[in-house]
């Protein structure tokens, strides 16, 4: 079946450093991909999506680009804040018509001032 | 607020009692999905509705659990004969329509199985 494997941390980093979280998928057909973002105390929020091969996704400073040779779709900032700390989710939806998505367990985002 | 709401927020309760979950979903959407979120299984989807019909319950556990909706709004997640594996933090979600539309999260709700 379908999945999504990503780096679990938690991750910790210094205010204005780079950030790459890693996201990989396994998935017949033509999935569409995402990041979902939980901050502390919030609800799951969509921050990203991407629906086919090449498509980069963007907000709030975060990108993610739609590999398909590489089944990837990996997150990056150039900057983070402290205001970015927050448990990301990588997340596919399968193609030919299911909805449901299919979650990585979550990454656990640190920013330290 | 017109988010998507759920309640009870927090459930605590014994093994082998039944629980009711409800979800609220934004005014106007037409899909409703159901997940469970547990320390040890991360994030899985359980059911989706598209109106009152659920066209995808792949992901519902056990003939323990099942969910309804009613004039295309509200939905109810119910689990008999809990188990303490089935503690987890259940949320549901709205979209506008099923596909690639964004679907919006509520602030789920804590179950406990003592």
């Amino acid at each position: 079946g379908d999945s999504v494997t990503q780096m679990e941390g938690p991750v910790t980093l210094s205010e204005e450093a780079f950030l790459t979280i890693n996201c990989t998928y396994t998935a017949t057909g033509y999935p569409s991909l995402f990041w979902y973002v939980q901050y502390p105390g919030e609800g799951l929020q969509l921050l990203l999506k991407a629906t086919k091969a090449d498509d980069k996704g963007s907000n709030k400073g975060f990108e993610a680009t739609y590999r398909k040779e590489t089944t990837s779709f990996h997150l990056e900032k150039g900057s983070v804040q402290v205001s970015d700390s927050a448990v990301y989710f990588c997340a596919l939806r399968p193609g030919g018509g299911a909805d449901g998505l299919t979650f990585g367990k979550g990454t656990h985002l640190i920013i330290q001032p | 607020g017109a988010g998507v709401s759920q309640s009870p927020s927090n459930k605590v309760t014994e093994k082998g009692k039944d629980v009711e979950l409800r979800c609220d979903p934004i005014s106007g959407h037409t899909a409703l999905y159901w997940y469970r979120q547990s320390l040890g299984q991360g994030l899985e989807f359980l059911i989706y509705f598209q109106g009152n019909s659920a066209p995808d319950k792949s992901g519902l556990p056990s003939d323990r659990f099942s969910a309804e909706r009613t004039g295309g709004s509200v939905s109810t997640l119910t689990i008999q004969r809990t188990q303490q594996e089935d503690s987890a933090v259940y949320l549901c979600a709205s979209s506008l329509g099923v596909g690639g539309n964004e679907q919006f999260f509520g602030p789920g709700t804590r179950l406990t199985v003592l």
